[in-house]
C-alpha cells in the first residue's frame, strides 16, 4: 500500500458527461501529479501541482482541468468526455519537486466511456 | 526535451535464471532515473533510483540496476528471476524544468516481464 489513495475504483458514463476523480497523497507529501495510461499511448503525465500550484504541464486536453485543495487533496475534472478517454488514470505523490524525489502511485481509476 | 526507450515489449526468462530489462534514455544533462512495477490492475510501485554517485543501484526484491553514462542506459536486473516477478516494468526518467523549478517525468512504455516456472 503507497499510502495514495483514489476515488472512485471504476467509472462508468456515456460521451459528452463529465466526471471528477480523487486523489489524496501520502501523509505529508506535497505535490501530485495525474497521468494517464492506456494501450495506446502507454503512461503520459498530464499535470503536477505542488502545495496548491500548479507546477507543469504535460499532455493534457483543454477539456481536462485539475486543482489541489488547502488540505492537498487533488481532483481530475474531465468534460465532454470521448470515447478514446477511457483509461486508466493514475495520481502519484511526492514530498517536494526535487528531480530525484520518489513518486508514490495511488491504485487507480479506470473510466470507461461508452 | 528528454525521453526514455525500452526496446523489449516483452521479456521471457526461465525461474532461476538471471533477468535483464533494458532501458535508454535521451537527456541534456544530468538524469534522474526510476524503475517501477506494475501489477496486474495495481498502480506503479516504486523499485529503485540513480540520483548520483554509485553507478549499480540496489532497489526492492532484490532488483538492482546499473546506470552507464557513455551507453546512456539504466537497465534493470536481477540475479535470479521468480515466478512472482511476472508484472510489467517501467523506466522513468525526469529532466528539465517545469514552472517554478519541478522537474517533468518521462516513461518508457513499459516491458512485459514473464518468469516461466
Amino acid at each position: 500500500d503507497s499510502g495514495v489513495t483514489q476515488t472512485p475504483k471504476h467509472l462508468i458514463t456515456a460521451t459528452g458527461q463529465r466526471v471528477t476523480l480523487r486523489c489524496s497523497p501520502r501523509s505529508g507529501d506535497l505535490s501530485v501529479y495525474w497521468y494517464q495510461q492506456s494501450l495506446d499511448q502507454g503512461l503520459q503525465f498530464l499535470i503536477q501541482y505542488y502545495n496548491g500550484e500548479e507546477r507543469a504541464k504535460g499532455n493534457i486536453l483543454e477539456r481536462f482541468s485539475a486543482q489541489q485543495f488547502p488540505d492537498l487533496h487533488s481532483e481530475l475534472n474531465l468534460s465532454s468526455l470521448e470515447l478514446g478517454d477511457s483509461a486508466l488514470y493514475f495520481c502519484a505523490s511526492s514530498f517536494r519537486t526535487s528531480g530525484g524525489d520518489t513518486q508514490y502511485f495511488g491504485p487507480g481509476t479506470r473510466l470507461t466511456v461508452l | 526535451a528528454q525521453s526514455v526507450a525500452q526496446p523489449e515489449d516483452q521479456v521471457n526468462v526461465a525461474e532461476g535464471n538471471p533477468l535483464t530489462v533494458k532501458c535508454t534514455y535521451s537527456v541534456s544533462g544530468n538524469p534522474y532515473l526510476f524503475w517501477y512495477v506494475q501489477y496486474p490492475n495495481r498502480g506503479l510501485q516504486f523499485l529503485l533510483k540513480y540520483i548520483t554517485g554509485d553507478n549499480l543501484v540496489k532497489g526492492s526484491y532484490g532488483f538492482e540496476a546499473e546506470f552507464n553514462k557513455s551507453q546512456t542506459s539504466f537497465h534493470l536486473k536481477k540475479p535470479s528471476a521468480l515466478v512472482s516477478d511476472s508484472a510489467l516494468y517501467f523506466c522513468a526518467v525526469r529532466y528539465g524544468m517545469g514552472s517554478g523549478g519541478s522537474y517533468i517525468p518521462t516513461f518508457g512504455r513499459g516491458t512485459s516481464l514473464i518468469v516461466h516456472p
